[in-house]
């Protein structure tokens, strides 16, 4: 399994875009990238998933370069809800693996 | 309400002790996996059930079982309880083998071990 690095913690204010950068540089073909967001004492929730370019849906926008080896989660406009965990995620896109999470990154909006 | 249901919500047992924790998987999910979440290990895959049949292991303990039912909810049995096993216990569940589509987790269970 592909190993990944994202910054332990990252501070932001309210109304700032918020750019998570995870890198991955053991990624597989068949690998995809997978974000998830986990509020305390909560199960981690499904934020967004990609394979290559850039994925966009209602909540956030995952931007990876041609080589693969490094994603970016963006947070427009980020509030005091967003504070919480985001994990990145590589798994084999045949769909026989399991998730591993790592320690992720602790996001803290201020006002 | 993501679906995947977890009860109890809480447990509180002494040590030595064994408990039950089940999980009902969202609807039409037939992958049920398993995860502990402590403060300093962060969140430990323990295992996966596929349709009745175990399908990965992670790091469970021997002390640890799980078993996944005809009707697709999942039961994660812990005996000879110690200090240390207290932690969120976490069900999470997929409509397909692995984790390509994304996990749904539940709400989890606080084990707390005294």
């Amino acid at each position: 399994l592909a190993k990944t690095t994202q910054p332990i913690s990252m501070d932001s204010y309210e109304g700032q875009e918020v750019n998570i950068t995870c890198s991955h540089n053991n990624i597989a073909t068949n690998d995809y990238i997978t974000w998830y967001q986990q509020f305390p004492s909560q199960g981690p929730r499904f934020i967004i998933q990609g394979y290559k370019t850039k994925v966009t849906n209602e909540v956030a926008s995952l931007f990876i370069p041609a080589d693969r080896k490094s994603s970016t989660l963006s947070l427009p406009r980020v509030s005091l809800s967003d504070t919480a965990v985001y994990y990145c995620l590589v798994g084999d896109g045949s769909g026989y693996s399991t998730l591993t999470f790592g320690k992720g990154t602790m996001l803290l909006v201020s006002p | 309400d993501s679906g995947v249901t977890q009860t109890p919500k809480h447990l509180i047992t002494a040590t030595g002790q064994r408990v039950t924790l089940r999980c009902s998987p969202r609807s039409g999910d037939l992958s049920v996996y398993w995860y502990q979440q402590s403060l300093d290990q962060g969140l430990q895959f323990l295992i996966q059930y596929y349709n009745g049949e175990e399908r990965a292991k992670g790091n469970i303990l021997e002390r640890f079982s799980a078993q996944q039912f005809p009707d697709l909810h999942s039961e994660l049995n812990l005996s000879s309880l110690e200090l240390g096993d207290s932690a969120l216990y976490f069900c999470a569940s997929s409509g397909s083998q692995g984790g390509f589509f994304g996990y749904t987790f539940g709400s989890g269970t606080r084990l707390t071990v005294v």
